[in-house]
């Protein structure tokens, strides 16, 4: 079974613009996640996709985030205008079952210069 | 507000011995609490998952304790290798949507 896949793996991006992250999670599971790790901190909770619904999205930083799942499918994150605090790596996990393991990508560095 | 803490950083023990990896956490009560392990430049992999009404779980050479009273997870990996070498990370979960992790404890095993 193909894992989480996320891309690109890297982007460097300067201040002010815009930014597309893209998850495809595993095929069938309905529960997406998107995470992230800013330099020197904790992994940290940014949204939750049930198939198309946005289940939670307390941790997203502010409006300048977006995230979509098209048909409960593949997702985006996009960043705009993107900010040098933005700069850090955006994890994207699946999962079948809430509660029980996920399945992480292996994530986007996000470097905003 | 709720706090992890892992212990040390960085753990060095030599292959063949045990590895103990603490999780601590205050101010809040998980109802299970999850285990990963992350190697550099990858994302996390999930290891081990515990109920609170769980006092311990073992997989292969793994082995994890909850224990709600102390509010501390103990995380053992018998006869280390230098395989088992990664960052792990603990995640004490109130809720099953999403997870709050530690900043992670690097272990590395020396041959």
């Amino acid at each position: 079974e193909a894992g989480v896949t996320q891309f690109p793996s890297h982007s460097v991006i300067e201040k002010g613009q815009t930014v597309t992250l893209r998850c495809d999670p595993i095929s069938g599971h309905d529960n997406l996640y998107w995470y992230r790790r800013v330099m020197g901190k904790e992994i940290k909770f940014l949204l939750h996709f049930v198939k198309e619904s946005k289940q939670d999205e307390s941790g997203m930083p502010n409006n300048r985030f977006l995230a979509e799942r098209t048909g409960g499918t593949y997702s985006t994150l996009k960043v705009q205008p993107a900010e040098l605090e933005d700069s850090g790596v955006y994890f994207c996990a699946s999962s079948h079952t809430r509660g029980y393991g996920y399945t992480f990508g292996s994530g986007t560095r996000l470097t905003v210069v | 507000s709720q706090k992890i803490e892992q212990n040390s950083e960085a753990l060095n023990i030599q292959e063949g011995k045990t590895a103990t990896l603490t999780c601590n956490y205050t101010n809040y009560s998980p109802a299970y609490l999850q285990w990963y392990r992350q190697d550099p430049g990858r994302g996390p992999v999930f290891l081990l998952l515990i109920r609170e009404n769980e006092k311990e779980k073992r997989k292969e050479r793994l082995k994890v304790t909850f224990d709600t009273t102390l509010k501390q997870s103990l995380f053992h990996i018998t006869a280390s290798q230098p395989a088992d070498s990664a960052t792990y990370l603990c995640a004490p979960s109130g809720s099953a949507r999403q997870l709050t992790f530690g900043s992670g404890t690097q272990l590395t095993v020396l041959p």
